[in-house]
């Protein structure tokens, strides 16, 4: 999983409750994404990052936000979840670099929002 | 209407038989397409990519682009069990981190022993 870890790997929670997940990489890629996959909708993108402290919108960022102080960390916060929010979520890196095409993707977290 | 479509499934064939999996697209910006594979309750990991229109090759993988008809194929040679996966087709316009991927929903796949 080119050193992609998420954290936890599972999590139940309730509704109207913050939670943060994290991603963390040991390979120094610049970029790292978050996506929610969702029957019916495949991979949808959250918010993304290009570099300490530099962040932006995905397709769906409504009820999320994230932080990045360093290169290996990313993480997604729910600020009050819902459970509209219940999904499998994944972090990605990726280097950037022109004709690297490839995300990395980490092993995902399955989020459950009773 | 979705910018990348792409048929669910599931698609079940015999062990051996050629297997052929698309997406259709609407945004002609799109110059990178890709390849992912997604075992059960795993992340997903790039299998090809191209770059605009044409074929290119990889042992028992084809990746076709057609731009012209916004249509874009995988092919599987010789299907294997081991190739029971989802598959999702993913573009983007740009060659930077900057350039985000739009994926397809992803095509199930069932290859039978």
């Amino acid at each position: 999983d080119a050193g992609i870890t998420q954290s936890p790997r599972h999590k139940v929670t309730e509704t109207g409750t913050p939670v943060t997940l994290r991603c963390h990489q040991t390979e120094n890629h610049r970029y790292m994404y978050w996506y929610r996959q969702d029957p019916g909708h495949g991979l949808r993108l959250i918010h993304y990052s290009y570099g300490v402290k530099d962040t932006d919108k995905g397709e769906v960022s409504d009820g999320y936000s994230v932080s990045r102080s360093k290169t290996e960390d990313f993480l997604l916060t729910l600020e009050s979840a819902t459970s509209s929010q219940t999904s499998v979520y994944f972090c990605a890196t990726g280097t950037g670099r022109i004709l690297t095409y490839e995300q990395y993707f980490g092993p995902g977290t399955r989020l459950t929002v009773t | 209407q979705k910018e990348v479509e792409q048929d669910p499934g599931p698609l079940s064939v015999p062990e051996g038989a050629i297997v052929s999996l698309n997406c259709t697209y609407s945004n002609s910006a799109f110059q990178y397409f890709m390849w992912y594979r997604q075992y059960s309750r795993k992340g997903p990991e790039l299998l090809m990519y191209t770059y605009s229109s044409g074929n290119k090759e990889d042992g028992r993988f084809t990746a076709q682009v057609d731009k012209s008809s916004k249509y874009i194929s995988l092919f599987i040679r010789d299907s294997q069990p081991s190739d029971s996966a989802t598959y999702l087709c993913a573009m983007r316009q740009g060659n930077s981190g900057y350039s985000t991927l739009t994926f397809g929903k992803g095509t199930m796949l069932l290859v039978s022993p």
